[in-house]
């Protein structure tokens, strides 16, 4: 079975300029996340998508990042325009269901670098 | 915050056992993950705890503390291949569907 992927594995922008990222969670796993872990800090939660639906999009900066899940399938989060504090490695994960052991499955992460 | 705290790096030889603790806060606690990161890669699944005592999975096993906000996650007969970053993350009644992380603790392992 696949697991989480993501793409690209590393964008190196321009302030100002736009990225679109992209997931594709596990087959079947209607909960899709993405975090974000920028250099020597934490893994940040960003926001959670029941299939197409936002469900907790309270960890998202600001109004420049806009994620979808258009179809409920694959996920993209933009950014727009980018900030050099956006820089930082961008996580993907999926789960079947929120209860119990269910644990989330991770993509390997895009790296997002901004100049 | 939720205040998810461990060791930022620590260094063991290769066959020695190593314990990596991770405290939290206890309020709302709904069950702790422990994830091994390699250098660029996923971080894959390792343990979960959500009573407390002891998980034992073949070279690695996590304990949890809920009165405490603690747990450890073991790994015995250590090996190069297990030089690594292991995060520990925890998820709480209130915000269910998320996970709070620590910072990571990076594991070198010696020959």
């Amino acid at each position: 079975e696949a697991g989480v992927t993501q793409f690209p594995s590393h964008s190196v922008i321009e302030k100002g300029q736009t990225v679109t990222l992209r997931c594709d969670p596990i087959s079947g796993h209607d909960n899709l996340y993405w975090y974000r872990r920028v250099m020597g800090k934490e893994i940040k939660f960003l926001l959670h998508f029941v299939k197409e639906s936002k469900q907790d999009e309270s960890g998202m900066p600001n109004n420049r990042f806009l994620a979808e899940r258009t179809g409920g399938t694959y996920s993209t989060l933009k950014v727009q325009p980018a900030e050099l504090e956006d820089s930082g490695v961008y996580f993907c994960a999926s789960s079947q269901d929120l209860q119990g052991a269910d644990e989330q499955y991770f993509g390997p992460g895009t790296r997002l670098t901004v100049t | 915050g939720q205040n998810i705290d461990q060791p930022t790096e620590m260094t063991a030889t290769e066959g020695a056992i190593v314990q990596i603790n991770c405290t939290y806060q206890t309020s709302g606690f709904n069950g702790l993950f422990w994830y091994q990161q390699h250098a660029g890669e996923a971080p894959t699944f390792l343990s979960y705890n959500v009573l407390d005592g002891l998980e034992e999975k073949g070279r690695f096993s996590s304990f949890l503390s809920r009165s405490k906000g603690y747990s450890y996650l073991l790994l015995k007969e250590l090996q190069m291949k297990d030089s690594a970053s292991y995060l520990c993350a925890v998820r709480y009644l209130y915000n269910f569907n998320k996970f709070y992380f620590g910072s990571g603790t990076k594991l070198n392992v010696k020959p």
